[in-house]
């Protein structure tokens, strides 16, 4: 998986707790993204960074935020999860010039 | 709002078979088409990608079919084999910004022996 781990890879919470999914790189690329994925919904951009400490949000932004303090972490948090947050997180990276994203295994979370 | 529309949802083909997956989109904007591949259990992994300004591009038994005039791509996979059962999705990448992708919803192929 292209020197990226996500961390944890399977998590049950409760709604109204807070959750922290990691992603880690070992690529030094410059850009790294966060999807979900969900049944008839393909996978959708939540976050992305092109750089340390520069974030942007997505196209399913609300209810997530994000850090990024160094080069091969990108930090995806769930303030308060709620159960339309059960999904699988799929971190992604790339080098930025060029085309292609290479994605982490995911990570499966459920919001009981 | 669904940019890339993907068709169809799943797809059974004999062994041996051509397997063929659909997208279409509206924005003009986008400038870059690829495939993703993915098993269960695992992230996606590119397939094979295209730009708008050739009309196909084949590597193997992946072809990918490009008419920018109808904003419609397409995959044919020559040759089916089980091995290729997998979830398959097209996306979208626009010319502007950090290299968003905008995906199909996907289509879960099985190929039966």
């Amino acid at each position: 998986d292209a020197g990226i781990t996500q961390s944890p890879r399977h998590k049950v919470t409760e709604t109204g707790t807070p959750v922290t999914l990691r992603c880690h790189q070992t690529e030094n690329h410059r850009y790294m993204y966060w999807y979900r994925q969900d049944p008839g919904h393909g996978l959708r951009l939540i976050h992305y960074s092109y750089g340390v400490k520069d974030t942007d949000k997505g196209e399913v932004s609300d209810g997530y935020s994000v850090s990024r303090s160094k080069t091969e972490d990108f930090l995806l948090t769930l303030e308060s999860a709620t159960s339309s947050q059960t999904s699988v997180y799929f971190c992604a990276i790339s080098p930025g010039q060029s085309y292609e994203q290479y994605f982490g295994p995911g990570t499966r979370l459920t919001v009981t | 709002q669904q940019q890339v529309k993907q068709s169809p949802q799943s797809l059974i083909v004999q062994k041996g078979g051509i397997s063929i997956i659909n997208c279409a989109y509206e924005n003009t904007a986008f400038d870059y088409f690829p495939w993703y591949q993915q098993f269960p259990g695992k992230g996606p992994a590119l397939l094979i990608a295209i730009r708008p300004d050739v009309s196909e591009k084949k590597e193997g038994r992946f072809t990918i079919s490009f008419n920018k005039s109808a904003k419609q791509f397409s995959l044919h996979i020559m040759d089916s084999q089980p091995g290729d059962s997998a979830t398959y999705f097209c996306a979208a990448r626009t010319i502007q910004g950090a290299q968003k992708l905008v995906f199909g919803q996907g289509t879960r192929l099985t190929i039966n022996p």
